[in-house]
């Protein structure tokens, strides 16, 4: 299993331009997320999915869009890049039921907006 | 207000000795479940340890174990018989909820001495 991938891993972007991050996962998880972490701080949750079709925002939503059309990938899309934009992206997914319910998280993309 | 504080920006602490990092947390939910997460310096989030929030025991993996005081809602993560591996940031997060989303720390650097 390659557990989370994401791509890019890095990626310099200029003010206005739009891409997309992509995630997936190989594990059959129905839980996937999407976070920031900015430098020196912890991680806010952006967008997340408890199934295919199914989206809702999380902590800090605004400039972001999302969608999962399959279990396996959910793409992160950026429109309109801004300079606060400027961090490290983490995708992460887990399984629904039992007791522990870990996330694995890949290994994120860092975003530079200029 | 915050859902996970942990209050402790910095800590160094000299090999093979023990090191305790504080997490308290804040939630009105009866079932929840707390992580602790490492991320070294070369940014990977890395699963340590859970804690669910109806658990006897303290739970142990290892060379880490889950300091859980429920009634003061703290989940205080000792590392024992430190290694220089072990510098690196390390967050507590705590999951509420069926989505299972996870709120963050702002996270603790180790840095392990010789």
């Amino acid at each position: 299993n390659a557990g989370v991938t994401q791509t890019p891993k890095f990626r310099i972007l200029k003010i206005g331009q739009s891409m997309t991050l992509q995630c997936t996962q190989d594990m059959n998880h129905n839980y996937m997320y999407w976070y920031r972490q900015d430098p020196g701080m912890g991680l806010k949750l952006i967008y997340y999915s408890v199934g295919a079709g199914i989206t809702d925002k999380g902590e800090v939503p605004n400039g972001y869009n999302v969608s999962r059309s399959t279990t396996e990938d959910f793409p992160l899309r950026l429109e309109l890049a801004a300079p606060s934009q400027t961090s490290v992206y983490f995708c992460a997914s887990t399984r629904r039921g039992g007791s522990n319910n870990e996330q694995f998280f890949g290994p994120g993309t860092r975003l530079t907006v200029l | 207000a915050q859902k996970i504080t942990q209050t402790q920006p910095g800590m160094f602490v000299q090999e093979k000795e023990a090191v305790t990092l504080d997490c308290t947390y804040d939630t009105s939910d009866p079932s929840y479940g707390l992580f602790w997460y490492k991320q070294p310096s070369s940014g990977e989030m890395i699963f340590l340890i859970y804690q669910g929030s109806y658990d006897q025991q303290n739970a142990t993996e290892g060379r880490y174990s889950l300091n859980f005081q429920k009634a003061r809602k703290s989940a205080n993560l000792v590392i024992s018989a430190s290694q220089l591996g072990d510098s690196a940031m390390y967050f507590c997060a705590m999951r509420e909820g069926n989505d299972y989303k996870l709120s963050f720390g702002a996270g603790t650097t180790v840095t392990v001495r010789a």
